[in-house]
């Protein structure tokens, strides 16, 4: 079955901590994905990458940094968590977007509370 | 820019049907998925349109019109456990998402 694993659940922080959430994918995917979903604004994605050692902003990656140094691993770093980024965190990969029959798989969500 | 259109909420008796639309705007297009995500749960696929047209998959359909910007999911012999929101999201380089229609389905 394919399966895309977020490391936590559940987190709480404080301000000014650095904050890392992970994400593992089993399917050899290309494509991985960080969004964050908040309510009235759906997701928003904030980086995605094509390959290993490679990432690209999305449409919100102020105060946020990510890691892609293994293909199955994504990883999203809040250096300095604030209170704003309260959110659910979801992880996804994919094929590459021409690819025939293509889906996008997510991960079960990491709801962080920052205080 | 890009830009993707879905109405916020909708309301439907069980056994009903429902039509939920979705217009988007965007530089580029692969084909475009509508997912279906429970409160507090990960968003799970419910389709994915390449070309124009209707692609059907039991109580579920989905269409495209590519010249028009435009998809619907159409949901048949609603069920209290479809409500919940569904997604719509264009596939370009990356995959946009729109704000998701939360639909309710009453007895």
């Amino acid at each position: 079955d394919v399966k895309v694993t977020q490391s936590s659940r559940y987190l709480v922080k404080r301000t000014g901590e650095k904050v890392f959430l992970e994400c593992v994918q089993d399917m050899d995917h290309e494509n991985m994905f960080w969004y964050r979903q908040d309510p009235g604004l759906g997701l928003r994605l904030i980086y995605f990458s094509y390959d290993v050692k490679m990432k690209e902003k999305g449409d919100i990656p102020e105060g946020y940094s990510v890691s892609r140094e293994k293909k199955e691993r994504f990883s999203l770093i809040l250096e300095s968590a604030s209170t704003n980024q309260t959110s659910m965190y979801l992880c996804a990969s994919s094929l590459l977007p021409e690819s025939s029959g293509n889906t996008i798989y997510f991960g079960e969500g990491s709801w962080l509370t920052v205080v | 820019g890009q830009n993707i259109d879905q109405p916020t909420e909708m309301t439907a008796t069980e056994g009903a049907i429902v039509q939920i639309n979705c217009t988007y705007q965007t530089s580029g297009f692969n084909g475009l998925f509508w997912y279906q995500q429970h409160a507090g749960e990960a968003p799970t696929f419910l389709s994915y349109n390449v070309l124009d047209g209707l692609e059907e998959k039991g109580r579920f359909s989905s269409f495209l019109s590519r010249s028009k910007g435009y998809s619907y999911l159409l949901l048949k012999e609603l069920q209290m456990k479809d409500s919940a929101s569904y997604l719509c999201a264009v596939n370009t380089d990356k995959l946009i998402f729109g704000t998701g229609t939360r639909l309710q389905v009453f007895p």
